[in-house]
């Protein structure tokens, strides 16, 4: 079955790490672009970050660059966020997503379920 | 960082209605663009990409149209199924944005 399965989310304080993993199956994992969206809760959709299909390129969003770091293992089939620094703002339904392409700019066209990440004392 | 916003945000209407979503880009993005269909508790989903192109699976009662700054998303009948929340989303430049969203609700 394609899918990708999110996990790690929990309540971490202000301040904290967490690392989110995301699980691929079904599809040719090291032949595309990965991407982490969040949700805040009530809110829209929030591009995080971006990865390529070799792990060369990353990319961030403003507001997580330098606190969040993307990686992938293609040979686990699996795709990393390292969250630090984390804060009250960050708390969210943190989705991964498949791009259309290698590159990483065509369209998310296969997402998980989302793991979510609440920041709170 | 280019900004989207989307109209209306909110759009209420009947089963067999035509729909129009209207995105626009804060600068030129090209063809550089998505629209996803989110319903409540599940994750979205990709209906368009490069403007234009149907998602496969998704039925042709969507369709795309734009291109630079101005973008629509067209539903020909709305579906009792298609009552959901759209989002546009730019990929242009490597920090894409979503636009805030419309929710499509029952008349």
């Amino acid at each position: 079955e394609v899918q990708l399965v999110e996990s790690g989310g929990v309540v971490v304080q202000p301040g904290g790490s967490l690392r989110l993993s995301c699980a691929a199956s079904g599809f040719t994992f090291d032949d595309y672009a990965m991407h982490w969206v969040r949700q805040a809760p009530g809110k829209g959709l929030e591009w995080v970050s971006l990865i390529s299909w070799d792990g060369g390129s990353t990319y961030y969003a403003d507001s997580v660059k330098g606190r969040f770091t993307i990686s992938r293992d293609n040979s686990k089939n699996s795709l990393y966020l390292q969250m630090n620094s984390l804060r009250a703002e960050d708390t969210a339904l943190y989705y991964c997503a498949k791009d259309i392409d290698y590159g990483g700019n065509a369209g998310f066209d296969l997402w998980g379920r989302g793991t979510l990440v609440t920041v709170s004392s | 960082d280019i900004q989207l916003t989307q109209s209306p945000s909110f759009l209420s209407a009947s089963v067999g209605d035509r729909v129009t979503i209207t995105c626009r880009a804060s600068q030129g993005i090209s063809s550089y663009l998505a629209w996803y269909q989110q319903k409540p508790g599940k994750a979205p989903k990709l209906l368009i990409y490069a403007a234009s192109t149907l998602q496969s699976g998704v039925p042709s009662r969507f369709s795309g149209s734009g291109s630079g700054t101005e973008f629509t998303l067209t539903i020909s009948s709305l579906q009792p199924e298609d009552f959901a929340t759209y989002y546009c989303q730019q990929l242009n430049s490597y920090r894409f944005t979503f636009g805030p969203g419309t929710k499509v609700d029952i008349k």
